[in-house]
Protein backbone atom coordinates (compact mmCIF):
# COMPACT_ATOMS: atom_id res chain seq x y z
CA UNK A 1 0.00 0.00 0.00
CA UNK A 2 0.80 3.63 -0.11
CA UNK A 3 3.46 5.02 2.52
CA UNK A 4 2.64 8.53 4.69
CA UNK A 5 5.24 9.81 6.65
CA UNK A 6 5.32 11.62 9.81
CA UNK A 7 8.32 13.52 11.32
CA UNK A 8 9.33 13.66 14.25
CA UNK A 9 7.67 9.91 16.17
CA UNK A 10 8.11 11.84 19.28
CA UNK A 11 9.13 15.00 20.46
CA UNK A 12 9.19 16.92 23.93
CA UNK A 13 8.88 20.54 24.62
CA UNK A 14 8.05 22.98 26.85
CA UNK A 15 4.94 24.48 27.66
CA UNK A 16 4.42 27.54 25.75
CA UNK A 17 6.22 26.74 23.03
CA UNK A 18 4.94 25.92 19.24
CA UNK A 19 5.78 22.57 17.96
CA UNK A 20 5.13 21.44 13.68
CA UNK A 21 4.35 17.88 12.67
CA UNK A 22 5.20 17.27 9.14
CA UNK A 23 2.98 14.51 6.97
CA UNK A 24 4.63 13.48 3.65
CA UNK A 25 2.91 11.67 1.42
CA UNK A 26 6.35 9.47 -0.20
CA UNK A 27 4.74 7.89 -3.31
CA UNK A 28 1.52 9.19 -3.69
CA UNK A 29 0.00 12.47 -4.85
CA UNK A 30 -2.64 13.30 -1.79
CA UNK A 31 -5.32 15.79 -2.80
CA UNK A 32 -6.79 15.94 1.07
CA UNK A 33 -5.13 14.91 4.41
CA UNK A 34 -6.76 14.36 7.86
CA UNK A 35 -4.97 14.94 11.04
CA UNK A 36 -6.13 12.89 13.68
CA UNK A 37 -5.06 12.65 17.47
CA UNK A 38 -5.82 10.15 20.38
CA UNK A 39 -5.35 10.58 23.81
CA UNK A 40 -4.13 7.63 26.02
CA UNK A 41 -6.81 4.63 26.33
CA UNK A 42 -8.99 6.64 23.93
CA UNK A 43 -10.37 6.29 20.44
CA UNK A 44 -8.72 8.57 17.47
CA UNK A 45 -10.51 11.88 17.06
CA UNK A 46 -10.97 13.85 13.77
CA UNK A 47 -8.87 17.34 14.65
CA UNK A 48 -9.56 18.40 10.90
CA UNK A 49 -9.00 18.43 7.16
CA UNK A 50 -6.42 19.54 5.04
CA UNK A 51 -7.42 20.44 1.38
CA UNK A 52 -4.37 21.10 -1.28
CA UNK A 53 -4.04 24.94 -1.62
CA UNK A 54 -6.61 26.17 0.46
CA UNK A 55 -7.59 26.31 4.00
CA UNK A 56 -8.42 23.94 6.44
CA UNK A 57 -11.17 22.48 8.28
CA UNK A 58 -11.58 22.31 11.29
CA UNK A 59 -13.83 19.61 13.64
CA UNK A 60 -16.11 21.59 16.53
CA UNK A 61 -14.23 22.26 19.48
CA UNK A 62 -10.91 22.15 17.71
CA UNK A 63 -9.19 25.72 18.22
CA UNK A 64 -7.97 26.62 14.50
CA UNK A 65 -5.52 29.30 15.90
CA UNK A 66 -3.87 26.98 18.46
CA UNK A 67 -3.97 24.05 15.35
CA UNK A 68 -2.11 25.52 12.04
CA UNK A 69 -2.82 23.06 9.21
CA UNK A 70 -0.62 24.07 6.26
CA UNK A 71 -1.20 21.69 3.15
CA UNK A 72 1.00 23.59 0.38
CA UNK A 73 1.54 21.00 -1.88
CA UNK A 74 0.25 17.53 -3.03
CA UNK A 75 3.00 15.61 -0.62
CA UNK A 76 2.99 17.35 2.36
CA UNK A 77 0.65 18.84 5.22
CA UNK A 78 1.94 20.35 8.38
CA UNK A 79 0.23 20.68 11.94
CA UNK A 80 2.09 23.10 14.24
CA UNK A 81 0.66 23.25 17.84
CA UNK A 82 1.26 26.68 18.69
CA UNK A 83 1.68 28.10 22.63
CA UNK A 84 1.74 24.06 23.65
CA UNK A 85 0.35 23.02 27.26
CA UNK A 86 0.44 19.89 28.93
CA UNK A 87 -3.15 18.95 27.67
CA UNK A 88 -2.08 19.10 24.74
CA UNK A 89 0.01 16.34 24.95
CA UNK A 90 -1.30 13.78 22.83
CA UNK A 91 -0.72 11.24 19.98
CA UNK A 92 -0.98 13.01 16.52
CA UNK A 93 -1.43 11.18 13.16
CA UNK A 94 -2.18 12.24 10.01
CA UNK A 95 -4.35 10.24 6.65
CA UNK A 96 -4.03 10.95 3.24
CA UNK A 97 -6.10 9.73 0.33
CA UNK A 98 -4.59 9.09 -2.77
CA UNK A 99 -6.25 10.67 -5.28
CA UNK A 100 -6.38 8.24 -8.05
CA UNK A 101 -7.68 5.80 -5.35
CA UNK A 102 -10.96 5.15 -4.44
CA UNK A 103 -11.15 7.16 -1.39
CA UNK A 104 -8.40 4.80 0.35
CA UNK A 105 -6.83 6.39 3.35
CA UNK A 106 -3.36 5.58 4.32
CA UNK A 107 -1.88 6.50 7.82
CA UNK A 108 1.09 7.95 9.09
CA UNK A 109 3.22 6.30 11.66
CA UNK A 110 1.54 8.91 14.41
CA UNK A 111 3.66 12.01 16.56
CA UNK A 112 3.83 11.16 20.36
CA UNK A 113 3.71 15.00 21.67
CA UNK A 114 4.81 15.46 25.40
CA UNK A 115 4.44 18.84 26.81
CA UNK A 116 6.31 19.38 29.99
CA UNK B 1 -21.35 8.12 8.52
CA UNK B 2 -23.30 5.11 9.83
CA UNK B 3 -22.68 3.79 13.40
CA UNK B 4 -21.01 0.62 13.91
CA UNK B 5 -20.93 -1.84 16.53
CA UNK B 6 -18.02 -3.83 17.85
CA UNK B 7 -17.52 -6.02 20.85
CA UNK B 8 -14.93 -4.15 23.13
CA UNK B 9 -12.48 -7.30 23.46
CA UNK B 10 -12.52 -10.73 22.25
CA UNK B 11 -9.90 -13.64 22.70
CA UNK B 12 -8.06 -15.91 20.26
CA UNK B 13 -5.32 -18.78 20.18
CA UNK B 14 -3.05 -18.70 17.85
CA UNK B 15 -3.41 -20.12 14.80
CA UNK B 16 -7.38 -20.42 15.19
CA UNK B 17 -9.43 -18.44 12.84
CA UNK B 18 -10.65 -14.73 14.27
CA UNK B 19 -14.03 -13.56 13.58
CA UNK B 20 -14.56 -9.98 14.43
CA UNK B 21 -18.06 -8.79 14.00
CA UNK B 22 -19.68 -5.60 13.66
CA UNK B 23 -23.33 -4.27 13.34
CA UNK B 24 -23.70 -1.18 10.52
CA UNK B 25 -27.60 -1.18 10.88
CA UNK B 26 -28.25 2.14 9.55
CA UNK B 27 -25.70 1.95 6.82
CA UNK B 28 -26.68 3.84 3.51
CA UNK B 29 -26.48 2.48 -0.16
CA UNK B 30 -23.38 4.12 -1.18
CA UNK B 31 -21.05 3.79 2.10
CA UNK B 32 -18.60 1.18 2.42
CA UNK B 33 -17.62 -0.85 5.48
CA UNK B 34 -13.85 -0.63 6.48
CA UNK B 35 -11.87 -2.68 8.74
CA UNK B 36 -8.13 -0.67 10.28
CA UNK B 37 -6.58 -2.01 13.18
CA UNK B 38 -3.99 0.09 15.65
CA UNK B 39 -1.47 -1.72 17.16
CA UNK B 40 -0.59 0.00 20.34
CA UNK B 41 1.23 3.33 19.59
CA UNK B 42 1.33 3.02 15.69
CA UNK B 43 -1.04 4.39 13.33
CA UNK B 44 -4.13 2.29 11.95
CA UNK B 45 -3.23 0.11 9.30
CA UNK B 46 -5.43 -0.32 6.41
CA UNK B 47 -6.92 -4.05 6.03
CA UNK B 48 -9.88 -4.51 3.92
CA UNK B 49 -12.89 -2.68 2.62
CA UNK B 50 -16.35 -3.52 0.96
CA UNK B 51 -18.99 -2.46 -0.43
CA UNK B 52 -21.42 -5.46 -0.58
CA UNK B 53 -19.49 -8.31 -2.02
CA UNK B 54 -17.44 -10.53 -0.04
CA UNK B 55 -13.89 -9.31 -0.24
CA UNK B 56 -10.16 -11.01 0.58
CA UNK B 57 -6.76 -10.19 0.49
CA UNK B 58 -3.55 -11.73 1.91
CA UNK B 59 -4.39 -10.45 5.29
CA UNK B 60 -8.20 -10.89 5.81
CA UNK B 61 -11.73 -11.83 4.50
CA UNK B 62 -14.20 -9.69 4.63
CA UNK B 63 -18.30 -10.73 4.83
CA UNK B 64 -20.96 -8.36 4.32
CA UNK B 65 -24.45 -9.79 5.05
CA UNK B 66 -26.59 -9.66 2.27
CA UNK B 67 -28.59 -6.75 3.93
CA UNK B 68 -25.71 -4.97 4.71
CA UNK B 69 -26.64 -4.63 8.22
CA UNK B 70 -23.85 -6.22 9.59
CA UNK B 71 -20.00 -7.87 8.96
CA UNK B 72 -17.56 -9.95 9.91
CA UNK B 73 -13.87 -9.38 9.47
CA UNK B 74 -11.84 -13.07 9.43
CA UNK B 75 -8.15 -13.51 10.34
CA UNK B 76 -7.74 -16.64 8.60
CA UNK B 77 -4.91 -18.13 10.70
CA UNK B 78 -4.35 -15.57 13.93
CA UNK B 79 -0.57 -14.58 15.12
CA UNK B 80 0.59 -13.04 18.06
CA UNK B 81 1.27 -9.68 15.76
CA UNK B 82 -2.49 -9.51 14.98
CA UNK B 83 -3.17 -8.22 18.96
CA UNK B 84 -4.43 -5.15 18.04
CA UNK B 85 -7.16 -2.76 18.45
CA UNK B 86 -9.57 -3.27 14.99
CA UNK B 87 -11.96 -0.85 13.54
CA UNK B 88 -15.12 -1.42 11.73
CA UNK B 89 -16.08 1.75 10.04
CA UNK B 90 -19.07 2.60 7.39
CA UNK B 91 -18.66 5.97 5.04
CA UNK B 92 -19.10 7.77 1.94
CA UNK B 93 -15.67 7.07 -0.12
CA UNK B 94 -13.34 9.94 -0.36
CA UNK B 95 -14.53 10.90 3.14
CA UNK B 96 -12.46 11.31 6.66
CA UNK B 97 -12.94 8.23 8.77
CA UNK B 98 -14.43 8.19 11.98
CA UNK B 99 -13.43 6.19 14.40
CA UNK B 100 -15.10 4.36 16.91
CA UNK B 101 -14.04 2.38 20.28
CA UNK B 102 -12.98 -0.47 18.48
CA UNK B 103 -12.08 -4.13 19.39
CA UNK B 104 -9.42 -5.16 20.88
CA UNK B 105 -8.54 -8.63 19.86
CA UNK B 106 -6.08 -10.28 22.09
CA UNK B 107 -4.51 -13.31 20.73
CA UNK B 108 -3.37 -16.07 23.22
CA UNK B 109 0.08 -18.33 22.67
Amino acid sequence: GAVVSQHPSWVICKSGTSVKIECRSLDFQATTMFWYRQFPKQSLMLMATSNEGSKATYEQGVEKDKFLINHASLTLSTLTVTSAHPEDSSFYICSARDKGQAGELFFGEGSRLTVL
Amino acid sequence: DAKTTQPPSMDCAEGRAANLPCNHSTISGNEYVYWYRQIHSQGPQYIIHGLKNNETNEMASLIITEDRKSSTLILPHATLRDTAVYYCIVRNSGYALNFGKGTSLLVTP
